[in-house]
C-alpha cells in the first residue's frame, strides 16, 4: 500500500478557527495533490505542491512537504461553513497514476 | 468547457448481475482513470488509460472487471457477476498528461 494505516478521520472546528490535516505516504512521489469531496460529488483538486516545494499557499490554504518524513499537510485558515467537506490528499510515483488517501472528514460549525 | 460526464449516476444490482458504467472525459484529455471509493474510504485506482491504450490495470479485478476506450475519448467500465463487495462509487477522471484530475460525479452502486 502506499500510505499509512490512517483511517477516515473527523474533525469538528467551529467557524473562524484555524485547522491542519495530515496525510502521510510510503513511497516516493514528485507530487501531492489536495482534493476537496463535497456530499454527492467527485473529489475537486484545490492546491497541489511539488516535490521540490516545501509549502505552497492559494487564499486560506497552506499545503507542506516533507520528502524525508514522507508527509504533507494542508491548513485552512480562519475555516468557514463552506469549508465543510471531505479532504483527501493523492500522490503520483511519477507515472501519472494518482493514489488517494482515506481522507479527512471536516465539519465546520456556525 | 464541459466536464467530466458519467452515466448512471445511480445502481442497484441483484448478486450475479451485470453492470457498465459510462464515461465521457473533458475534450481533449488524453488520460482517463477509473476509480472506486467505497463508503467512508478514499478513491482506490482501479484502471488508467493514456489515449486508447492500458497503462495500469493492476488493481483491476480481473475476473469481474474490466475497461475500455476503445478510440481514446469515452469509456465503460463493466462489472460482471456483482458482489456485494463491490457496493461503492465509481468515479471517472480524466487529465491531460497527467496533470490536474477533473472528476465527473460518480456513479454510486448498490449490490443487494
Amino acid at each position: 500500500s502506499q500510505w499509512g494505516e490512517e483511517n477516515l478521520q473527523a474533525l469538528s472546528i467551529q467557524e473562524g478557527e484555524d485547522v491542519t490535516m495530515n496525510c502521510s505516504y510510503k513511497t516516493y512521489t514528485t507530487v501531492v495533490h489536495w482534493y476537496r469531496q463535497d456530499s454527492g460529488r467527485g473529489p475537486a483538486l484545490i492546491i497541489l505542491i511539488r516535490s521540490n516545494e516545501r509549502e505552497k499557499r492559494s487564499g486560506r490554504l497552506r499545503a507542506t512537504l516533507d520528502t524525508s518524513s514522507q508527509s504533507s499537510s494542508l491548513s485552512i485558515t480562519a475555516a468557514q461553513c463552506e469549508d465543510t467537506a471531505v479532504y483527501f490528499c493523492a500522490t503520483d510515483t511519477g507515472y501519472q497514476n494518482f493514489y488517494f488517501g482515506k481522507g479527512t472528514s471536516l465539519t465546520v460549525i456556525p | 468547457e464541459a466536464g467530466v460526464t458519467q452515466s448512471p449516476r445511480y445502481a442497484v444490482l441483484q448478486e450475479g448481475q451485470a453492470v457498465s458504467f459510462w464515461c465521457d472525459p473533458i475534450s481533449g484529455h488524453d488520460t482517463l482513470y477509473w476509480y472506486q471509493q467505497p463508503r467512508d474510504q478514499g478513491p482506490q485506482l482501479l484502471v488508467y488509460f493514456r489515449d486508447e491504450a492500458v497503462i495500469d490495470n493492476s488493481q483491476l479485478p480481473s475476473d469481474r472487471f474490466s475497461a475500455v476506450r476503445p478510440k481514446g475519448t469515452n469509456s465503460t467500465l463493466k462489472i460482471q457477476s456483482a458482489k456485494q463487495g463491490d457496493t461503492a462509487t465509481y468515479l471517472c477522471a480524466s487529465s491531460n498528461s497527467g496533470n490536474t484530475l477533473y472528476f465527473g460525479e460518480g456513479s454510486r452502486l448498490i449490490v443487494v
